[in-house]
């Protein structure tokens, strides 16, 4: 089945600590982008590519960093300088086609961090 | 001023009954509207996408966008618990690659 996959699920990291968290899509879709959403709150855009081997700093880039070789991979390396990471982060992709299908976005299932 | 304003609720209906969810925006070039609906740690799953003004219909939902008033809303008719979720708003400009969300709103529905 067409879809994102992110993993780990659930991790768990040390302060100080850098992590890297997996997205996978199979959808054949040009742009990717990383959330992340705290407790009760909306989404927040950390980074995003449009293309492979671009991606452009959304709005709380800092203490993040991200690759992407593939059309298929957007990996997110959460660093040791983001001061505060626990949260739930949200992978999502979108075809550049017209109309509907270029204008909606398809997340994954999440990615829950916590810094213990 | 945030571009999207969205009411976190909580909202509480009694099953069966008609909600209503709004959101309304600043930015006259958005174009592009979405509801997505999100179950607990889970990823947003859309549920309806809506261009320019007017009204769209699927099933129990009705998308409705006023483009003058610069406001959004979602109707779910014969509400289910199964439709207890947060339901986020989200919109884009045609000339812009980045889609703006709203915070969300929880709802509960209540057998």
């Amino acid at each position: 089945d067409g879809g994102i996959t992110q993993s780990p699920k659930y991790l768990f990291r040390k302060e100080g600590q850098n992590v890297t968290l997996s997205c996978e899509q199979n959808l054949n879709h040009d742009a990717m982008y990383w959330y992340r959403q705290d407790p009760g709150q909306g989404l927040r855009l950390i980074y995003y590519s449009q293309i492979v081997n671009d991606f452009q700093k959304g709005d709380i880039a800092e203490g993040y960093s991200v690759s992407r070789e593939k059309k298929e991979s957007f990996p997110l390396t959460v660093t040791s300088a983001q001061k505060n990471p626990t949260a739930f982060y949200l992978c999502a992709s979108k075809s550049s086609g017209t109309g509907p299908s270029g204008n909606t976005i398809y997340f994954g299932e999440g990615s829950w961090l916590t810094v213990v | 001023q945030k571009e999207v304003e969205q009411d976190p609720g909580p909202l509480s209906v009694p099953e069966g009954a008609i909600v209503s969810l709004n959101c309304t925006y600043s930015n006259s070039a958005f174009q592009y509207f979405m509801w997505y609906r999100q179950y607990s740690r889970k990823g947003p799953e859309l549920l309806m996408y809506t261009y320019s003004s007017g009204n769209k219909e699927d099933g129990r939902f009705t998308a409705q966008v006023d483009k003058s008033s610069k406001y959004i809303s979602l109707f779910i008719r014969d509400s289910q618990p199964s439709d207890s979720a947060t339901y986020l708003c989200a919109m884009r400009s045609s000339s812009a690659s980045k889609i703006i969300f709203g915070s969300g709103t929880r709802l509960s529905i209540r057998p």
